[in-house]
């Protein structure tokens, strides 16, 4: 079982990037992707999370209007997309596995992390 | 959503136990019991070491135990090793399908 991350982007502010998580080893629709990032000396922040079955998603309310999250079953593949980068949205962008409701909620298998650098 | 607070350090001897406490609400910690917690060693992934709580998953050493009380969850490591010293982290689901993860602690082994 693994999640296999796209590689480091470097963006200017105001850009676009989209970032994604290949699962493999796992039924990948019947879990949730949740995506999480951790800027430089920082802590762990959660952004969101996307089921690729259902298509459902849902952010955190300061990431709400510029992150989007997609999955491709066909693929085993999920994307975060993140809009109007400024600096501080300099982290390393990890995915995560995440149990759905009933099953725990907790995420158990992770990427290894994709670093996002955004400057002009 | 604020982050979960989590001392910034805790230290202790090889052998000891240490605790680190996560606080948080009774929109969160106080209303689930869907609390996680993990380690992150520098430039990795962070790995799940408890989940609900109280559970740890396959392979998870049993010196790592976790407790919940009110708004405030518990990770203890007992029997401290110098392969422990690294940064703690908890999570609590949050409701409405949102998560929210607390500030950090870092573990040194003296």
């Amino acid at each position: 079982e693994q999640l296999v991350q796209s590689g480091a982007e470097a963006k200017q502010p105001g850009a676009s990037v989209k970032v994604s998580c290949k699962g493999s080893g796992y039924r990948f629709g019947i879990y949730d992707v949740n995506w999480v990032r951790q800027a430089p000396g920082r802590g762990l922040e959660w952004i969101g999370w996307m089921n690729p079955n259902s298509g459902n998603s849902g952010f955190a309310r300061k990431f709400q209007g510029r992150v989007s999250m997609t999955g491709d079953t066909a693929t085993n593949t999920a994307y975060m997309e993140m809009s109007s980068l400024r600096s501080e949205d300099t982290a390393v962008y990890f995915c995560a596995r995440g149990w759905p409701e009933g099953y725990g909620r907790f995420f158990d298998l992770w990427g290894r992390g994709t670093l996002v650098s955004v400057s002009s | 959503q604020s982050a979960l607070t989590q001392p910034a350090s805790v230290s202790g001897s090889p052998g000891q136990s240490v605790t680190i406490t996560c606080t948080g609400t009774s929109s969160d910690i106080g209303d689930y019991n869907l609390v996680s917690w993990f380690q992150q060693h520098p430039d990795m992934a962070p790995k799940l070491l408890i989940h609900e709580v109280t559970k740890r998953p396959s392979g998870i050493s049993p010196r790592f135990s976790g407790t919940k009380s009110g708004n405030t969850a518990s990770l203890t490591i007992s029997g401290l090793q110098a392969e422990d010293e690294s940064v703690y982290y908890c999570c609590s689901y949050a409701g409405r399908s949102m998560y929210v993860f607390g500030t950090g602690t870092k573990v040194t082994v003296l």
